[in-house]
């Protein structure tokens, strides 16, 4: 059990195009998804925290505008670049808590290899 | 200063060899201590949760100094599948957000 799946697990994007990344929990509900960022030899940044029915809460540093996300369902949120630029070229993982679980585990999605050329 | 810091290494140690990785956090009301293990290009794995009364499982011993704030991860006997990035995780905030070290390169050589 507690299976998340990302999809796509990598994308190739030109420079100002915007890209859709998936996140599924696929066998429990998750009120709250978070959304990680890391670069080559660097350690997982938290991006933002995605509550399901409302706004997410972007940590210092991102851009809102710049990375949306939605997260309309108990097991699906979604993270989209807008105007990717080489920069943005990163490891984006997502990670889900259960809902109605009182702990700190979150269980990891595989993983989005992004590439802006 | 990081709020959680860890000694990037690499280790290289041979199979057989004891290794001990060592982290230390800045926020002294951090409830939840983990250990993860990444390897190469793939998502962070929970390897196991650090109580304060220190636990064990199998080769791994994980032990937590809330007064000192220091956790550390003991692998005995180092097999070659033990090869991988570990990452110290503390959770953080109301949110209960994990805050990640930057992980510590181990390499266990035949």
């Amino acid at each position: 059990g507690a299976v998340v799946s990302q999809h796509p697990s990598w994308v190739i994007c030109k420079s100002g195009t915007s890209v859709k990344i998936e996140c599924r929990s696929l066998d429990f509900q998750a009120t709250t998804m978070f959304w990680y960022r890391q670069f080559p030899k660097q350690s997982l940044m938290l991006m933002a925290t995605s509550n399901e029915g409302s706004k997410a809460t972007y940590e210092q540093g991102v851009e809102k505008d710049k990375f949306l996300i939605n997260h309309a369902s108990l097991t699906l949120s979604t993270l989209t670049v807008t105007s990717a630029h080489p920069e943005d070229s990163s490891f984006y993982i997502c990670s889900a808590r259960a809902s109605g679980r009182d702990s700190y585990e979150q269980y990891f999605g595989p993983g989005t290899r992004l590439t802006v050329t | 200063r990081k709020e959680v810091e860890q000694d990037p290494g690499p280790f290289n140690v041979p199979e057989g060899a004891t290794v001990a990785f060592n982290c230390t956090y800045s926020n002294s009301a951090s409830q939840s201590f983990f250990w993860y293990r990444q390897d190469c290009r793939k998502e962070p794995k929970l390897l196991m949760s650090v109580y304060s009364s220190g636990n064990e499982d199998g080769r791994f011993t994980a032990q937590l100094n809330r007064a000192s704030q220091y956790i550390s991860l003991l692998i005995r006997d180092s097999k070659l599948s033990d090869s991988a990035t570990y990452l110290c995780v503390v959770n953080s905030g109301s949110a209960r957000q994990l805050t990640f070290g930057s992980g510590t390169q181990l390499t266990v050589l035949p």
